[in-house]
């Protein structure tokens, strides 16, 4: 049981490169979600999805997409990738029925875009 | 718009003080607060949480304090120790809703 595992654990990109951020979770836990976090910022809800084929926005959703075609993965795009999109991202997961107490979080994606 | 301010932003404390970290809200529909604890390299962990029917709760040296009225929640660490040294993040949310508001983080330094 692995938990929540994200990769990779660092990247720079530069200006205008795409990526994929990788999310897995061996917990077959349905709700999951993305989070950014920034200096003075906490943390802000990108996209979430509450089981596979179903995502949604956050707060901060613009420049980013996500897809959910298993209940396992919930991988993050970067389309065109911006200075302002430097930060460190993290996964969460949690089964439903227990509200945010269940929340899982990955150990984090660091990137930099230069 | 910040939907939860915390403070302070950063603390230094001695070791077996009592630090105490301060989070205020507006949107008197969030219904449960949680505490994160985030280590260097990792991600927030679950610390504890309380629902707004309660004005204490108490998990081992961590206590979180609520005022319904003020809309204010604060976390207090009894006899800390140089291994509490952490991030510290409040949170709300409605309900069980997906979404949870993070506060801007306390980054506490526990000198030995």
């Amino acid at each position: 049981n692995a938990g929540v595992t994200q990769t990779p654990k660092f990247q720079v990109l530069k200006t205008g490169q795409s990526m994929t951020l990788q999310c897995a979770q061996d917990m077959n836990h349905e709700y999951m979600s993305w989070y950014r976090q920034d200096p003075g910022m906490g943390l802000r809800l990108i996209h979430y999805s509450v089981g596979a084929g179903i995502t949604d926005q956050g707060e901060v959703p613009n420049g980013y997409n996500v897809s959910r075609s298993t209940t396992e993965d919930f991988p993050l795009r970067l389309l065109s990738a911006a200075p302002s999109q430097t930060s460190v991202y993290f996964c969460a997961s949690r089964p439903p029925g227990q509200g945010v107490n269940g929340y899982t979080f990955g150990s984090g994606t660091r990137l930099t875009v230069v | 718009q910040q939907q939860v301010k915390q403070s302070p932003q950063s603390l230094i404390v001695q070791k077996g003080g009592i630090p105490i970290i301060n989070c205020a809200y507006e949107n008197t529909a969030f219904d449960y607060f949680p505490w994160y604890q985030q280590f260097p390299g990792k991600g927030p962990a679950l610390l504890i949480a309380i629902r707004p029917d309660v004005s204490e709760k108490k998990e081992g040296r961590f206590t979180i304090s609520f005022n319904k009225s003020a809309k204010q929640f604060s976390l207090h660490i009894m006899d800390s120790q140089p291994g509490d040294s952490a991030t510290y993040f409040c949170a709300a949310s409605i309900g069980g809703a997906q979404k949870l508001v993070f506060g801007q983080g306390t980054r506490l330094t526990i000198n030995p």
